[in-house]
């Protein structure tokens, strides 16, 4: 199994500036990708991280507000840019690859904005 | 697009007594995911159903797939308040690279 750690585990921003949140993990993994989760909600993919390349993005999610790096395969970075009280949420890396398709998750980060 | 439909949303029951959490999602899909949150916690891997008519089981927690009916089912048998978490099921988008799609959670509380 795969284990992630995520950093940082949970800031407050104010308003305007930017967070960038690191997802480190212990073994090379095909695929990571980058969640948000809003109190009591479900979990929302922002992209996908593609290794060497610019990532994916799902509908309502802009490289501009959400930059994200994946220089190998066992890191990436999504910030948080020019924040707003509606980014405040947990943000999960989560990755996978293995022989069981497992798809492993990170502790989060929990952000809140001001 | 792949939607992915949990049911019920809220479930509140007696120590005890036997459940089932539904899971339908509306297009082809062969691999499907359950996961525990507790609150504050990320994510614990329950189970990973890869085919058609895959059982799993793990203490007093069973998970089935039907692709044919998109369905998923997660049953708990002799409930006890430790299994009280928000359960959320998890279907792969096919052929699009181990991207995921949630359900909306189902949150177990039981009682006492």
């Amino acid at each position: 199994s795969a284990v992630i750690s995520q950093k940082p585990s949970r800031d407050i921003c104010q308003r305007g500036t930017s967070l960038t949140i690191q997802c480190q993990v212990d073994s090379q993994v095909t695929m990571m990708f980058w969640y948000r989760q809003q109190p009591g909600q479900s979990l929302t993919l922002i992209a996908t991280a593609n290794q060497g390349s610019e990532a994916t993005y799902e509908s309502g999610f802009v490289i501009d507000k959400f930059p994200i790096s994946r220089p190998n395969l066992t890191f990436s970075t999504l910030t948080v840019s020019n924040m707003s009280p509606e980014d405040s949420s947990i943000y999960l890396c989560s990755a996978s690859g293995g022989i069981n398709y497992e798809q492993y998750f990170g502790p989060g980060t929990r952000l809140t904005v001001t | 697009e792949l939607k992915v439909e949990q049911n019920p949303l809220f479930l509140s029951m007696q120590e005890g007594k036997n459940y089932t959490i539904y899971c339908n999602y509306s297009t082809t899909s062969d691999r499907l995911y359950w996961y525990r949150q507790d609150p504050g916690k990320s994510l614990e891997s329950l189970f990973v159903l890869l085919s058609n008519g895959a059982v799993k089981q793990e203490g007093r927690l069973m998970a089935s797939l039907d692709t044919k009916a998109r369905l998923s089912t997660l049953h708990i048998t002799a409930a006890v308040h430790d299994l009280s978490a928000t359960y959320f099921c998890a279907v792969q988008v096919a052929n699009r690279d181990d991207k995921i799609i949630f359900g909306k959670g189902t949150r177990l509380h039981i009682l006492p």
